[in-house]
């Protein structure tokens, strides 16, 4: 079955310190995959998507991901934290034509100024 | 103009009412769904409709119906609500599978 794992609940990091955010999936096939993040009392945002080519994607707010087959990852950076980006964050997952999108359990993130 | 919104944004309502939950998409997305977060903030899927034909049903109790009357509007109803309901429940659009936008969210309490 697909699943999503996001192994930290809680990330804490200091303002402009960089950050990295662990998503592993179990998948057979090549999933599309997805980073949403979610401020409090607010709805999903998308921040970027893979579904195939260069393995590096660019999103909004300064975010990147990577997509590594072999490791089944794909992990969110950003070099330098703001305030503004603490919030809850969800790695996704759906397989062509399933249209059943799979979520992470989140990682919340919390910046110290 | 948003992509997705929902009404209401808040429901209270006691044990044993019926409540309906409303959902429009103007983006032209042929895929709609419901998902449930709970008070862990865990995203479940509930519902899924493609082309207003059902097409995800999760193990989901019968007193969740949804109801999609077109393309751009997938509704929510609930029957005999229980204090279990109590959760926020996330409307999206996608086109195929590509990425899904999701609403605002409606935060149901029961009491």
């Amino acid at each position: 079955a697909q699943s999503v794992t996001q192994p930290d609940i809680h990330i804490t990091v200091s303002e402009g310190a960089s950050l990295e955010l662990r998503c592993n999936y179990s998948y057979g096939a090549t999933p599309y995959l997805f980073w949403y993040v979610q401020s409090p009392g607010q709805g999903l945002q998308l921040l970027l998507k893979y579904f195939s080519g260069d393995t590096l994607v660019q999103g909004i707010k300064g975010f990147e991901a990577e997509f590594k087959r072999s490791q089944s990852s794909f992990n969110l950076r950003k070099p330098s934290v703001h305030w503004s980006d603490a919030a809850e964050y969800f790695c996704a997952v759906v397989s062509s034509g399933t249209y059943k999108y799979i979520f992470g359990t989140g990682t919340r993130l919390k910046v110290l100024a | 103009d948003t992509a997705v919104s929902q009404t209401p944004k808040y429901l209270v309502t006691q044990m044993g009412n019926d409540k309906s939950i409303k959902c429009e998409q103007n983006l032209g997305h042929d895929t709609m769904y419901w998902y449930k977060q709970d008070s862990k903030k865990f995203l479940k899927i509930m519902f899924s409709y493609n082309n207003k034909e059902l097409i995800i049903n999760e193990t989901v109790p019968n007193r969740f119906s949804p109801k999609s009357p077109d393309k751009a509007h997938l509704n929510l109803h609930i029957n005999s609500l229980e204090l279990g309901d109590s959760a926020v429940y996330f409307c999206a659009a996608s086109m195929g599978n590509t990425e899904a936008f999701f609403g605002q969210g409606t935060r149901l309490t029961v009491v």
